[in-house]
């Protein structure tokens, strides 16, 4: 069964900080990882997608990075900004015959002015 | 383009109702996807529906039902409303199938609230 794990579950950076969040997911057999966004109470925003073979994809401030091997994600965020603010959710959408994406519990952001 | 609509935004009912969500998925996608997502357990899968068919089902009771148009517009039912199915549903669509691997969009989600 397939298990994602983020870490931390909380963050909070003063503005203009650089920062990394971790995902990491217990089954290699993925065919991509996307990373999201969610304010308060609305519904996710994309800001990433990696596919299995690749290793990076890089949007703006964003670079998410795919181990697949070693079960890891990362989700770098460049020169913070207090717009950034969000929960950050990564999920990985699982190969063999039952295709789903299984959600982290994500990392809570706080950019401080 | 348009997004992912979905329709209500918000519902209040009380235990041993039923309910069904709309959702629309962007010009031109066939697969929607539905999760519900509680403070507890976080985002689940519910079910997938690509061309009026279920392909997916998540690990959710026959209460939880789901069905596609020929549009591919989508409705989820929830029979015999229990106060642990409170939550914000939350549906997705992509061009194609999950399997092949294109990048899911979602709605703003239906809150639903079960007194």
């Amino acid at each position: 069964k397939q298990e994602v794990t983020q870490i931390p579950a909380a963050l909070s950076v003063p503005e203009g900080e650089n920062l990394v969040l971790n995902c990491s997911f217990t089954d290699s057999a993925i065919y991509n990882l996307q990373w999201f966004r969610q304010d308060p109470g609305k519904g996710l925003t994309s800001l990433l997608l990696i596919q299995s073979s690749q290793r990076e994809q890089t949007s703006g401030r964003l670079n998410a990075s795919l181990d697949k091997s070693s079960g890891r994600s990362t989700l770098y965020i460049a020169a913070s900004q207090p717009g950034d603010s969000a929960t950050y959710l990564c999920a990985v959408l699982t190969q063999g015959g039952s295709e789903k994406l299984v959600f982290g519990k994500g990392t809570k952001l706080t950019v401080n002015p | 383009k348009a997004g992912v609509t979905q329709t209500p935004r918000y519902l209040i009912k009380t235990r041993g109702q039923q309910v069904t969500l709309s959702c629309s998925p962007i010009s031109g996608h066939r697969s929607v996807s539905w999760y519900q997502q509680t403070p507890g357990q976080g985002l689940q899968f519910l079910f997938e529906y690509f061309s009026e068919t279920q392909r997916n089902k998540g690990n959710f009771p026959g209460r939880f039902s789901g069905r596609q148009f020929s549009n591919s517009r989508s409705e989820m039912n929830v029979s015999t409303l229990e106060l642990g199915d409170s939550a914000l549903y939350l549906c997705a669509s992509s061009p194609t199938l999950l399997a092949g691997s294109y990048e899911q969009y979602f709605g703003p989600g239906t809150r639903l609230t079960v007194t």
